[in-house]
């Protein structure tokens, strides 16, 4: 089956850095995109790697390794404003997005 | 980047009755528009794959007579729930990708549904 893992929750403090995580398995690889969600709100788009590496946008980072179907957003400088939920989501061989269940980002002053 | 547009993005209706939501791609044309349902705390569960010109596909444990998807334009695709029921409130999401492009889902700004 496909599944796509990242942690339920974690929390940080305003000013700091905090990586949050994603493996997957799925048939195929066509992607891996990283979306911010708050509340109520829908999913924006914050990232997409399709090849192995780091890709750096302002202070946030995304980063994949396809064989070991692992990736991470790094966030930096943390603000307030970024706690919300980030999802990661893979496109299979049928160009199909595979969602994970989201991690909840919880910012602490 | 591409606009998809939601409608309505809240609704209150009554159980038994139904309830209709639309998607619209506004400056680009989608053959192919996705629906997705979220319930609180949880991630987004793609119902259905809806196609311009064609029966929509349904996702395992989504009924086709209780969620009514119509994509008669490349521009629009309608949700519509049927004899909604109090367990069918949630959050209701669609999302458009721009053909040729394998790059980001754009979403509409979702519809909160409650059945009351």
């Amino acid at each position: 089956g496909q599944n796509i893992d990242q942690p339920t929750e974690m929390t940080a403090t305003e000013g700091a850095i905090v990586q949050i995580n994603c493996t997957y398995q799925t048939s195929g690889f066509n992607g891996l995109f990283w979306y911010q969600q708050h509340a109520g709100e829908a999913p924006t788009f914050l990232s997409y790697n399709v090849l192995d590496g780091l890709e750096e946008k302002g202070r946030f980072s995304s980063f994949l390794s396809r064989s070991k179907g692992y990736s991470y957003l790094l966030l930096k400088e943390l603000q307030m404003k970024d706690s919300a939920s980030y999802l990661c989501a893979v496109t299979d061989s049928n160009y199909q997005l595979i969602w994970g269940a989201g991690t909840k980002l919880i910012i602490k002053p | 980047g591409a606009v998809v547009s939601q409608h309505p993005s809240w609704v209150i209706c009554k159980s038994g009755t139904s309830v209709k939501i639309e998607c619209r791609s506004l400056d680009f044309q989608a053959t192919t528009m996705f629906w997705y349902r979220q319930f609180p705390k949880q991630s987004l569960m793609l119902m259905a794959t809806s196609n311009e010109g064609s029966k929509a596909t349904y996702e395992q444990g989504v009924e086709k007579d209780k969620f009514l998807i119509n994509h008669a334009s490349l521009t629009l695709s309608t949700l519509t729930v049927t004899s909604a029921h109090p367990e069918d409130s949630s959050f209701y999401i669609c999302s458009a990708s721009v053909p040729g492009q394998q790059t980001e889902a754009f979403f509409g700004q979702g519809t909160r549904l409650t059945v009351v």
